[in-house]
C-alpha cells in the first residue's frame, strides 16, 4: 500500500495521559499535515512540514500538542497531559510541494483519540 | 479570514437521482483554489475534483460536474445517477495561497445518503 498510514487507529486513554500519534506520508511527497476533526465538523488545519521543517502552526496547537519529523519522511504528533476536549480524530495528510496548479493533499485514514 | 459554508447537513436521495451539493466560500484572496473531498465511513479524505479561481469554465468528469460562480462565491457539486456507493460525507475546501502555504479551510461537511 502506497498511500498515507497512520498509527494507531484507535487509542483510548484516560485524561492526564501522554498519547503518541504516527503518520507515513507517500514517500515522495515532501510535505506533511495534520489536522482534526472532531465530531460532525470538517477537519481544522493544525501544522505543516516542508521535509523536517515545521513551516507552520495553528493558534489549534496548544502547548501540549506538538509535532516532529525528524528526518523528513515520517512523523509524530504527541499530545500531553490529554483532555476530554483532545478527542477527535486526527488526520495526517502528504503532498508535493505546492505549485500553484495543485494544492492536492492525500489523506490517510486516520487516528481516532477518546480521552476518558 | 478564510471560510466555507455548507448549508446542507444532511441529503437523503433515491439511486439514480442526480442531487447538488452547495458550497458557499469567503475568502479576500484573488488567487485561491476550491476542492470537493469525499469522507467515506472508512475515515480517508478522498479528493473529488478541483479548481482554480482562474477558470470558471464548468466541467463534468463522469458522473462528476461542479457549477463555480465567483460573482456568488458559490462552488457547487454535482453527482449524476447517483448511486449507493455515493453515500458519504463531502466536504467543500478553499486553499488559498496567503504565506504561501498549503492549507486547507473546510466546510463542515454535507451527509449524502443515497437509498436503493
Amino acid at each position: 500500500d502506497t498511500g498515507v498510514s497512520q498509527d494507531p487507529r484507535h487509542k483510548i486513554t484516560k485524561r492526564g495521559q501522554n498519547v503518541t500519534f504516527r503518520c507515513d506520508p507517500i514517500s515522495e511527497h515532501n510535505r506533511l499535515y495534520w489536522y482534526r476533526q472532531t465530531l460532525g465538523q470538517g477537519p481544522e488545519f493544525l501544522t505543516y512540514f516542508q521535509n523536517e521543517a515545521q513551516l507552520e502552526k495553528s493558534r489549534l496547537l496548544s502547548d501540549r500538542f506538538s509535532a516532529e519529523r525528524p528526518k523528513g519522511s515520517f512523523s509524530t504528533l504527541e499530545i500531553q497531559r490529554t483532555e476530554q476536549g483532545d478527542s477527535a480524530m486526527y488526520l495526517c495528510a502528504s503532498s508535493l510541494t505546492a505549485g500553484v496548479s495543485t494544492g492536492e493533499l492525500f489523506f490517510g485514514e486516520g487516528s481516532r483519540l477518546t480521552v476518558l | 479570514a478564510q471560510k466555507v459554508t455548507q448549508a446542507q447537513t444532511e441529503i437523503s436521495v433515491v439511486e439514480k437521482e442526480d442531487v447538488t451539493l452547495d458550497c458557499v466560500y469567503e475568502t479576500r484572496d484573488t488567487t485561491y483554489y476550491l476542492f470537493w473531498y469525499k469522507q467515506p465511513p472508512s475515515g480517508e479524505l478522498v479528493f473529488l475534483i478541483r479548481r482554480n479561481s482562474f477558470d470558471e469554465q464548468n466541467e463534468i468528469s463522469g458522473r462528476y460536474s461542479w457549477n463555480f460562480q465567483k460573482s456568488t462565491s458559490s462552488f457547487n457539486f454535482t453527482i449524476t445517477a447517483s448511486q449507493v456507493v455515493d453515500s458519504a460525507v463531502y466536504f467543500c475546501a478553499l486553499r488559498d495561497l496567503t504565506g504561501g502555504g498549503n492549507k486547507l479551510t473546510f466546510g463542515t461537511g454535507t451527509q449524502l445518503k443515497v437509498e436503493l
